[in-house]
């Protein structure tokens, strides 16, 4: 029944590791998005793919990279951790061309 | 750029009263849309309406529905007989039609921490 799912739900790790976190959606959607929470709640776009284009916030480190191994997936890697990852990472769909987006559960990733 | 404002960090409210979220955004795309969700304690987030900036009419969900006035480009959410379990934090957000290209990413604002007093 989960539309949009996330594994792990929480990620403890030490600084300078390489970490995925996968997700999947089961409605049919074209795009996936990653979000990024902060510690005073702040949302904010990361990354947005559909089968045609990447699209990527010029602020994300080139750490943190997107993986598509079909349209139903979106895993999100990132590399050499540090501890200002911290955060809760929320991954999202929509069907292309509709405004509504569906949310994961949220990955909470702990950089210590 | 686009920017969306939510002013109020937290908000109170009793039980069974309304309560209104404010948010204005600032984008200079005709074709926009804006949204609210509501992040409870447990953390997920949940989609509660959306406005398309063409919409006529201002958009109403059970007990949610946006106050829209385009011209003073404000989207606040009001929320009618609140109810305890209605207690969390609120996102607006926006997704304007030209600089997300094909993908439709939102921007969101900082959140209104919403409690609900029995």
């Amino acid at each position: 029944d989960t539309a949009v799912s996330q594994t792990p739900k929480y990620l403890v790790t030490q600084m300078g590791n390489d970490k995925s976190i996968k997700c999947e959606q089961n409605l049919g959607h074209d795009t996936m998005y990653w979000y990024k929470q902060d510690s005073k709640k702040f949302l904010k776009i990361m990354f947005s793919y559909n089968n045609k284009e990447l699209i990527i916030n010029e602020t994300v480190p080139n750490r943190f990279s997107p993986k598509s191994p079909d349209k139903a997936h979106l895993n999100l890697h990132i590399n050499s951790l540090e501890l200002g990852d911290s955060a809760v990472y929320f991954c999202a769909s929509s069907r292309l061309g509709s405004d509504e987006q569906f949310f994961g559960p949220g990955t909470r990733l702990t950089v210590l | 750029a686009q920017k969306i404002t939510q002013t109020q960090p937290g908000m109170f409210v009793q039980e069974k009263e309304a309560v209104t979220l404010d948010c204005t955004y600032d984008t200079s795309d005709p074709s926009y849309g804006l949204f609210w969700y509501k992040q409870p304690s447990s953390g997920e987030m949940i989609f509660l309406i959306y406005q398309g900036s063409y919409d006529q009419q201002n958009a109403t969900e059970g007990r949610y529905s946006l106050n829209f006035q385009k011209a003073r480009k404000s989207a606040n959410l009001v929320i009618s007989a609140s109810q305890l379990g209605d207690s969390a934090m609120y996102f607006c957000a926006m997704r304007d039609g030209f600089s997300s290209g094909s993908a439709r990413q939102l921007t969101f604002g900082s959140g209104t921490q919403l409690t609900v007093l029995p």
